[in-house]
């Protein structure tokens, strides 16, 4: 089942900060972020492996609380660049390998 | 590293013929998965392959679907016969062990 993301879109001024949610209601052992910009192909952009974990890469982090099935993506003082949708990937334990993406939240950022 | 290389980028056909869609992941990549992408469904995965041998083909919609990677450096999605609902755009991506996809450019099939 796709987990469930939210919002679906959101429009951002450079330098402002969103979150995006991913969740799902079964049992999670990893979730992936990719970022797809229009006509290109996904871009990874963290895996998170282990419950509470949290990475973060530049301006953009994420977090994953294995017992909620949820995870988060933290984009802060969000640049032009950032601009694209936004997938959550995740994989069930027994599900190796067959990651299930989310619907994707498309951010807009204006100059 | 060349990335994973799809072709073509674009098929245009008329419902009815058959469509061969084409990938050749990343050399020592040893899964390879094929997706599609619409905008009802968003990206769905049709099936994968671990060492050349297809594991899930859970996600392939009919029968008019088949996949095959005949070696570690090519596969291919075949469509037979192709309708106006499989018009998408159709990823190949590839990884090695659990480091994440890297995904090819895709393929936007039209089907009219």
């Amino acid at each position: 089942q796709q987990p469930v993301q939210s919002p679906q879109a959101v429009i951002l001024r450079e330098g402002e900060d969103a979150v995006i949610n991913c969740s799902s209601s079964k049992a999670l052992y990893s979730v992936h972020w990719y970022r797809q910009k229009h006509g290109e192909a996904p871009v990874f952009l963290m895996i998170l492996l282990k419950g509470g974990e949290q990475k973060g890469h530049d301006k953009i982090s994420a977090s994953f609380n294995e017992k909620k099935q949820q995870s988060s993506l933290y984009l802060t003082a969000s640049q032009l660049s950032y601009s694209g949708t936004y997938f959550c990937g995740t994989e069930s334990p027994g599900s190796a390998r067959q990651l299930t993406f989310g619907s994707g939240t498309q951010l807009t950022v204006l100059p | 590293d060349a990335g994973v290389i799809q072709s073509p980028r674009h098929e245009v056909t008329e419902m009815g013929q058959e469509v061969t869609l084409r990938c050749k992941p990343i050399s020592g990549h040893d899964y390879l998965f094929w997706y599609r992408q619409t905008m009802m469904r968003g990206l769905e995965l049709l099936i994968y392959f671990n060492n050349n041998v297809p594991i899930d083909d859970s996600g392939m919609p009919e029968d008019r679907f088949s996949a095959k990677m005949p070696n570690a450096s090519f596969s291919t999605l075949k469509i037979q016969p192709s309708e106006p609902r499989d018009s998408a755009v159709y990823f190949c991506a590839s990884s090695r062990g659990n480091s994440p996809l890297h995904f090819g450019n895709g393929t936007r099939l039209t089907v009219t």
